[in-house]
C-alpha cells in the first residue's frame, strides 16, 4: 500500500483558502486518491476523490499532477467549523487489499 | 452517501467483561467492511476487514480471538471485545464499501468504548 506524507498541523484565519499537500511517492496504477475529514470522536467524512488532474466539487477542489506522487487538497475560503483533522489515502478499492490505510492525518486549527 | 451507521455510539463496562458493536449499512449492501481502532489524538489504525459470510482477515497484532468478527449478512458486521481490560478502552469505527471496484469507503459514526 502507498505510504503517504502530509503536514503534521496547519493554522489558518477564517475566509482563507487552505491548500493541503500529500505526498505519495509509491502511489500504484491502480490506486485512488481519498481525503477525509474528521471531527473529535466522529468517524471520517469523505470529503473529495480523484486519480489524476483535477477535482472539485462543492467543498473542496483535489490537484494531482501528472506523476500523481503528490495532491493537494485546497478548501476556499475556511471557516470555524473546519477546523478538524484532514487524511489523505491512496489505495486500490477495486482488487485485491481494499482496506484504507490512514496516515497521521493534518490537523487544521482555523482562528477567527 | 450512503449511511454507515454503528450502535451503540458509547459503552461503558466492567473490566472482564464482553461488548458487542454493530454496523450496519442503511441503505446499501456492504459486501466488505474494516473495524478500526483510534486511540486519542492518534490516526484510526486497522483492525480487520471482513467480508460478507467468510471469516475476517485480522491485522498482525490483532487477536482475533479477543476481538471477534462476525459479518453475518450484507447490511450488518459485528464486533466482540471479549474480556474486555482497561487498555482496551478507544474509539472503535467502522466502514464499509458496497461492491467490487467501489472505490469510496463509508464510514459509522464510532463507538466509543470505557472499560473499568
Amino acid at each position: 500500500l502507498a505510504k503517504t506524507t502530509q503536514p503534521i498541523s496547519m493554522d489558518s484565519y477564517e475566509g482563507q483558502e487552505v491548500n493541503i499537500t500529500c505526498s505519495h511517492n509509491n502511489i500504484a496504477t491502480n490506486d485512488y486518491i481519498t481525503w477525509y475529514q474528521q471531527f473529535p470522536s466522529q468517524g471520517p467524512r469523505f470529503i473529495i476523490q480523484g486519480y489524476k488532474t483535477k477535482v472539485t466539487n462543492e467543498v473542496a477542489s483535489l490537484f494531482i499532477p501528472a506523476d500523481r506522487k503528490s495532491s493537494t487538497l485546497s478548501l476556499p475560503r475556511v471557516s470555524l467549523s473546519d477546523t478538524a483533522v484532514y487524511y489523505c489515502l491512496v489505495g486500490d478499492m477495486g482488487t485485491g487489499r481494499r482496506a484504507l490505510t490512514f496516515g497521521s492525518g493534518t490537523r487544521l486549527q482555523v482562528q477567527p | 452517501g450512503a449511511v454507515v451507521s454503528q450502535h451503540p455510539s458509547w459503552v461503558i463496562c466492567k473490566s472482564g467483561t464482553s461488548v458487542k458493536i454493530e454496523c450496519r449499512s442503511l441503505d446499501f449492501q456492504a459486501t466488505t467492511m474494516f473495524w478500526y481502532r483510534q486511540f486519542p489524538k492518534q490516526s484510526l489504525m486497522l483492525m480487520a476487514t471482513s467480508n460478507e459470510g467468510s471469516k475476517a482477515t485480522y491485522e498482525q497484532g490483532v487477536e482475533k480471538d479477543k476481538f471477534l468478527i462476525n459479518h453475518a449478512s450484507l447490511t450488518l458486521s459485528t464486533l466482540t471485545v471479549t474480556s474486555a481490560h482497561p487498555e482496551d478502552s478507544s474509539f472503535y469505527i467502522c466502514s464499509a464499501i458496497e461492491g467490487p471496484g467501489d472505490t469510496e469507503a463509508f464510514f459509522g459514526q464510532g463507538t466509543r468504548l470505557t472499560v473499568v
